[in-house]
């Protein structure tokens, strides 16, 4: 398994300010995942970050929106930029370890944005 | 792209038996997967069936039917600690184009 810390847990921000979210894992994976979860609703996935290649956003998003970084094997930021309420979300980074086929989730980032 | 039903609600008791449905409409899918997710917490990974056919993991065994595009989980002496929601998910080679569906939230009643 993989043991995945996101930062913040939680934030209240105001409309058209930005918060980078931060995913940090604990051993070297290529593919990290973001998704957005409404409370009570599914996962929606945002974008794939693989290392070593640009993020693959999926429909509905777009780069300006929402600015991924991935430096190396093991960190990675999801940026939602000029934040509206409708942000108000819970995102969570995933990863796949190698050989597995399965996600493991972070704990997820609660945000509210007034 | 992918979509995924199950049902929305399913409620039993302690000691029961439960079997969340999913049917699937894929193009390129690769396996089925199931995760719980307890409220306030995050997605945790159940099973994977990458073949036909059950796998079994304890208390907990999923089922996959390609040529029926159908699913489901099966879960056996249920606890109160099972009370949760259910995802299936489905993917396409290395999970790209992973997804869920909406869930189905599983209430264990004494």
């Amino acid at each position: 398994s993989a043991v995945i810390s996101q930062k913040p847990s939680r934030d209240i921000c105001q409309r058209g300010t930005s918060l980078t979210i931060q995913c940090q894992v604990d051993s070297q994976v290529t593919m990290m995942f973001w998704y957005r979860q409404q409370p009570g609703q599914s996962l929606t996935l945002i974008a794939t970050a693989n290392q070593g290649s640009e993020a693959t956003y999926e429909s509905g998003f777009v780069i300006d929106k929402f600015p991924i970084s991935r430096p190396n094997l093991t960190f990675s930021t999801l940026t939602v930029s000029n934040m509206s309420p409708e942000d108000s979300s819970i995102y969570l980074c995933s990863v796949e370890p190698p050989g597995r086929e399965t996600q493991y989730f972070g704990p997820g980032t609660r945000l509210l944005v007034l | 792209g992918q979509s995924l039903e199950q049902p929305s609600e399913v409620t039993a008791v302690e000691g029961a038996i439960v079997q969340i449905n999913c049917t699937y409409q894929t193009s390129g899918f690769y396996g089925l997967s199931w995760y719980q997710q307890h409220d306030g917490g995050a997605p945790t990974f159940l099973s994977y069936n990458g073949l036909d056919g059950l796998e079994e993991t304890g208390r907990f065994s999923s089922f996959l039917s390609r040529s029926d595009s159908y699913g489901y989980l099966l879960l056996q002496e249920l606890q109160m600690k099972d009370s949760a929601s259910y995802f299936c998910a489905g993917g396409g080679y290395n999970n790209n184009d992973m997804r869920f569906g909406a869930g189905t939230r599983l209430t264990v009643k004494p």
